[in-house]
């Protein structure tokens, strides 16, 4: 059985400041890991994954997150703040079967954005 | 294009009616998924179409049934609603195979159940 935990339920940094959102999973072969970001009332938005290529995966709006076997974590950062990064943050791990996949949600972090 | 659409935005329906919500997609991806969200909570997945055929129900009660008319679009069917089942509904897709399962989420309908 494969899990996602999301250590913070809230992080708040001020902006121009850097962003840490971590995410442990635990998965019995090699996971695929995602991050989505859904703002107030959208849908989840792709942030980055990772599929066993690079370990350090780039992903859109300046965010990357560093796949650590040895400390089964995915953590997730942004050097700089911006305000519109405010929103819920998903760790995400994939049970790639046939007939689609089934994806397990961490509980999420908001990230709040202050001036 | 990674887009997957979504209608009604919002939806407000009495426990007795019969309604319908529509997703569709257009980058042949043959793997559809319907998700409820509740307000500060995860996605939970519902369903899961592969090739327009149900591979996954997560229990869901019968008052929901999926339906998946082509590789394009799925629907879902909702009668005699409750009111806890007022949430976001979420659409997703992906592609069938072992590295390419990202799933695209839609902006989903927001469903309230009075």
């Amino acid at each position: 059985a494969q899990s996602v935990t999301q250590l913070d339920s809230h992080v708040s940094v001020s902006e121009g400041t850097p962003v840490l959102l971590r995410c442990n999973y635990s998965s019995s072969y090699s996971p695929s890991l995602f991050w989505y970001v859904q703002h107030p009332n959208k849908g989840l938005q792709l942030l980055l994954k990772y599929t066993s290529a690079a370990t350090l995966v780039k992903g859109i709006n300046g965010f990357e997150a560093e796949f650590k076997k040895s400390e089964t974590s995915f953590h997730l950062t942004k050097p700089s703040a911006h305000m519109s990064d405010a929103a819920e943050y998903f760790c995400v791990v994939s049970d790639r079967r046939r007939g689609g996949n089934k994806l397990t949600f961490g509980t999420g972090t908001q990230l709040k954005v202050e001036l | 294009d990674t887009e997957v659409t979504q209608t009604p935005k919002h939806l407000v329906m009495g426990m007795t009616n019969k309604k319908s919500l529509k997703c569709e997609q257009h980058m042949g991806h043959r793997a559809m998924y319907w998700y409820k969200q509740k307000a500060k909570k995860p996605p939970e997945l519902m369903f899961v179409y592969s090739y327009e055929k149900l591979s996954i129900n997560e229990s869901v009660p019968s008052r929901f049934s999926p339906e998946c008319p082509n590789s394009s679009l799925l629907n879902l069917h909702l009668h005699a609603l409750q009111p806890e089942d007022s949430a976001l509904y979420l659409c997703a897709s992906s592609q069938e195979g072992r590295s390419q399962e990202t799933q695209y989420f839609g902006p989903g309908t927001r469903l309230l159940v009075l």
